[in-house]
């Protein structure tokens, strides 16, 4: 089944404590993003790959890190987690080709709620 | 700054009728506009794209118009039922990978 997988789904961690949650697709696309959905903010884009090695900030990148080493993993590293944090995380990809060409469709993750005490 | 707004927070509509929510950006040029449905607890479910050199698009019960010169769109849901109840996300990608999200717009069709 073709599917974007996130692990874990929840969780809840204290301020400082280094996490990944990380991101798995099966359908061999090149272009992979994260995002974060708040109450009244809606979905925003934090990071996004075009293809491996490759990627870049999106509107709220600030406190994230993330890695494209291969194409269907793009796990998310929160270095020093912040309560501001909380949220709603969501991963996409699409079979979007580097260079900008048409990307028809972004399939999304079930999302991961993190909270950060 | 760009900005992209959906009108109206709720939209509660009767069975049947044909449902339209609107998409408005400023200082902004999309190659393409996406149209997402959004469940509760849910990732968000892709609809429709649009491109900038595209007037209008239909799936099934679905259409949406694409006006680059009032920087709007329009989704349109004819023959509405209460399974179409979610919240209706529109997105601009200006195909260099960074998307903006709209906040989305709540639809309730009620029987």
């Amino acid at each position: 089944e073709a599917q974007v997988t996130q692990n874990p789904r929840y969780l809840i961690t204290v301020t400082g404590k280094k996490l990944t949650v990380t991101c798995s697709q099966n359908m061999n696309h090149e272009y992979m993003s994260w995002y974060r959905q708040d109450p009244g903010l809606g979905l925003r884009q934090i990071y996004y790959s075009m293809n491996v090695e490759v990627t870049d900030k999106g509107d709220v990148p600030e406190g994230y890190k993330v890695s494209r080493k291969e194409k269907r993993n793009f796990p998310l590293i929160l270095e020093s987690p912040s309560p501001n944090q909380t949220s709603l995380y969501f991963c996409a990809s699409s079979p979007r080709a580097s260079g900008g060409a048409v990307a028809d469709t972004q399939y999304f993750g079930p999302g991961t709620r993190l909270t950060v005490l | 700054s760009q900005k992209i707004e959906q009108n109206s927070e709720a939209l509660n509509i009767q069975e049947g009728k044909t449902a339209t929510l609107t998409c408005n950006y400023t200082n902004y040029s999309p190659a393409y506009l996406q149209w997402y449905r959004q469940d509760p607890g849910r990732g968000p479910v892709f609809l429709l794209l649009i491109r900038e050199n595209e007037k209008e698009k239909r799936k099934e019960r679905l259409k949406v118009t694409f006006d680059t010169t009032l920087k709007q769109s329009l989704f349109h849901i004819t023959a509405s039922q209460p399974a179409d109840s979610a919240t209706y996300l529109c997105a601009l990608d200006n195909q260099g990978g960074k998307l903006i999200f709209g906040q989305g717009t709540e639809l309730s069709v009620k029987p």
